[in-house]
């Protein structure tokens, strides 16, 4: 069965250090999410893509954060300048159709920052 | 804002007993509901949705249903199992391009032996 693959399961990373997290989306999906959990909490909407263009972004998606699809396959999320509350587990998700359609998570990055 | 909220946060059943988690949502426009089991240090799962165009879904022991006017819903597992113990989350979406979704707080459901 097709699965949104991520990369690394877990990252540590000084404050201050840029991080890049990697997802590989569901290979005939349109379109394309980052989600963030922080430990204990719910899961929150970050950014959603499609088209090569971001369609949405939540608050917490500021200018410390950026996508980027840099090929046919990858979907990134980088983060900047990391803070200790950029900590928690990312998940990208992908679905076939927008809203109203299933999303598929990927297994999630674990971002530690020390 | 658009928000979902979820109760009860926790929630304790016997073996063999029935768990509700019910959930209400702010916007009106909202149309689709997805329900997530999360397990341990693991990603959410879809294990139900449902659309605003019904109100209620079954699917062997879960069954889902929907309030639209009172913008409600609620997920039923019936005949719970040591392996439904997990965080559930109840979400909602919109109808459009790559609408995100909106998630609850979370209900950790633990099932007694």
């Amino acid at each position: 069965e097709p699965e949104v693959t991520q990369t690394p399961s877990h990252q540590v990373t000084q404050m201050g250090q840029e991080v890049i997290l990697r997802c590989v989306p569901i290979s005939n999906h349109l379109y394309f999410y980052w989600y963030r959990q922080i430990l204990g909490q719910k899961v929150e909407f970050l950014v959603s893509f499609y088209n090569n263009e971001i369609s949405e972004k939540s608050e917490i998606f500021d200018d410390q954060f950026s996508v980027e699809r840099p090929d046919g396959s990858n979907f990134t999320l980088k983060i900047r300048s990391t803070k200790l509350e950029d900590s928690a587990m990312y998940f990208c998700a992908s679905s076939v159709f927008g809203g109203n359609t299933e999303a598929f998570f990927g297994q999630g990055t674990r971002l530690t920052v020390v | 804002g658009e928000n979902v909220e979820q109760h009860p946060s926790t929630l304790s059943v016997q073996e063999g007993d029935s768990a509700v988690i019910k959930c209400t949502y702010s916007d009106s426009a909202s149309n689709y509901f997805p329900w997530y089991k999360q397990e341990l240090g693991k990603r959410p799962q879809l294990i139900i949705d449902i659309r605003s165009n019904v109100g209620e879904k079954k699917d062997q022991r879960i069954a889902v249903t929907l309030n639209k006017t009172a913008k409600h819903f609620s997920l039923h597992i019936t005949e719970t199992q040591p392996e439904d113990s997990a965080v559930y989350f109840c979400a909602a979406s919109k109808d459009r391009s790559a609408s995100k979704i909106i998630f609850g707080s979370g209900t950790r459901l633990s099932i007694r032996p």
